[in-house]
Order: structure tokens, then C-alpha cells, then sequence
């Protein structure tokens, strides 16, 4: 089954204590991003990658760091979490190139920072 | 910039029809797309406009005019599981390459009985 993964799925940590949330998709996407949703800014994307050691800055990079060493895996790390980083967090993956290509979303880290 | 707009709440009834509508303002416009989302899960593709018209996909359909920087979601025969956030995000080409999806904040729908 194409599928995009995320874990942990519910994550409660304190301020300071450093965490990674993983994200892993079997459809050999080339395209992968990370995004937070909070009440009433809808979705806004944190990093991508356009592929293996590609990646970037989104629109809200601050206090978060990804790698791309393989393809399928881009995993988000918070060095140092601090509680205006509490929110929802997906990960996503489409093709790259292709007009009509949809982004694929995991089912999302609710992250709570004490 | 870009800026895109949405309502923030919508009600219906159920079997009725219901409009949901999206303006946006972007540089480099390169398709608009509908994700549907319900409460703590993941958006899910609904459809997806380029060119202006009207796009029909059973009960949901999509409109895009290019020139007027708007899009409409139509859903028809409302079902209790249409109720969900409805997400409008468009693909601006100048604001961090082609795969860059810039999300309105949803349309949140109740459909009641």
C-alpha cells in the first residue's frame, strides 16, 4: 500500500529535550516536506527536499532541522523544543515535475511541549 | 506575497448543496488544488484546477478563474461524513520551487441533519 509514515503519532516532551519525528513514504517520491498546522493559519511548510542531500527552507524553518540521506526517509529534528512548538505536524511527498501530482500527507505528530 | 482567503466556517444541510469558496493572490500561479481534512488526520487530495473551468469529480466539483484569482468547491447531496475542513492551496512557482503549495487556514463545514 503507498503510504506516507510519521512516528511518534502523539509526542509529549519538556522544553529543552531534543526529538526527532520520522517520516518514511514507500512510493519513491523525489519531493518531501515537512509542515505545522495550527488554529486558524492553516498549513505552513517548514523544510523540503527536492531529493537526496537537497533540502531547503520553507516558511517557518526556525528551531528545526531535517536531513535527506536516503530517499524514502526525512525525518524532522528539534535541537532544542521550546513551547511555541506545540502544534500538528505532517509530513508529505509527491513525484516531482508533474502538474497534476498531489501531495501525499503521513497521519500527523501531535506534539506537546511542556 | 501571497495571500490566500477562505472562509473560516460554513454550515449545511444534509442533502443540500454547498459552495466553498477561495480567492488567492500569487506571483507565479501554477495550479490550485482541494484537500479535505477531518478532525486530527491527515489532508486528503480532493482536486485540482489549472486551467480556468470547471472541474466535475461525482459529487464534488472545482472552479478556477485565473483572471479573477478565485476558485469555488461545490459539494452536492451532503452526507454527515462531508463534515471536515476543506483546505484551498495553490502552487506558486516564484515562492520556493515547483512542488511549493501555499495553504489557505480551511473551511471548516457542519453538515447537519
Amino acid at each position: 500500500e503507498a503510504q506516507v509514515t510519521q512516528n511518534p503519532r502523539y509526542l509529549i516532551t519538556v522544553t529543552g529535550k531534543k526529538l526527532t519525528v520520522t517520516c518514511s513514504q514507500n512510493m519513491n517520491h523525489e519531493y518531501m516536506s515537512w509542515y505545522r498546522q495550527d488554529p486558524g493559519l492553516g498549513l505552513r511548510q517548514i523544510y523540503y527536499s527536492m531529493n537526496v542531500e537537497v533540502t531547503d527552507k520553507g516558511d517557518v524553518p526556525e528551531g528545526y532541522k531535517v536531513s535527506r540521506k536516503e530517499k524514502r526517509n526525512f525525518p524532522l529534528i528539534l535541537e532544542s523544543p521550546s513551547p511555541n512548538q506545540t502544534s500538528l505536524y505532517f509530513c508529505a511527498s509527491n513525484h516531482r515535475g508533474q502538474s497534476t501530482d498531489t501531495q501525499y500527507f503521513g497521519p500527523g505528530t501531535r506534539l506537546t511541549v511542556l | 506575497g501571497q495571500n490566500i482567503d477562505q472562509p473560516t466556517e460554513m454550515t449545511a444541510t444534509e442533502g443540500a448543496i454547498v459552495q466553498i469558496n477561495c480567492t488567492y493572490q500569487t506571483s507565479g500561479f501554477n495550479g490550485l488544488f482541494w484537500y479535505q481534512q477531518h478532525a486530527g488526520e491527515a489532508p486528503t487530495f480532493l482536486s485540482y484546477n489549472v486551467l480556468d473551468g470547471l472541474e466535475e469529480k461525482g459529487r464534488f466539483s472545482s472552479f478556477l478563474s485565473r483572471s479573477k484569482g478565485y476558485s469555488y468547491l461545490l459539494l452536492k447531496e451532503l452526507q454527515m461524513k462531508d463534515s471536515a475542513s476543506y483546505l484551498c492551496a495553490v502552487r506558486d512557482l516564484f515562492s520556493g520551487g515547483y512542488n511549493k503549495l501555499i495553504f489557505g487556514a480551511g473551511t471548516r463545514l457542519a453538515v447537519h441533519p
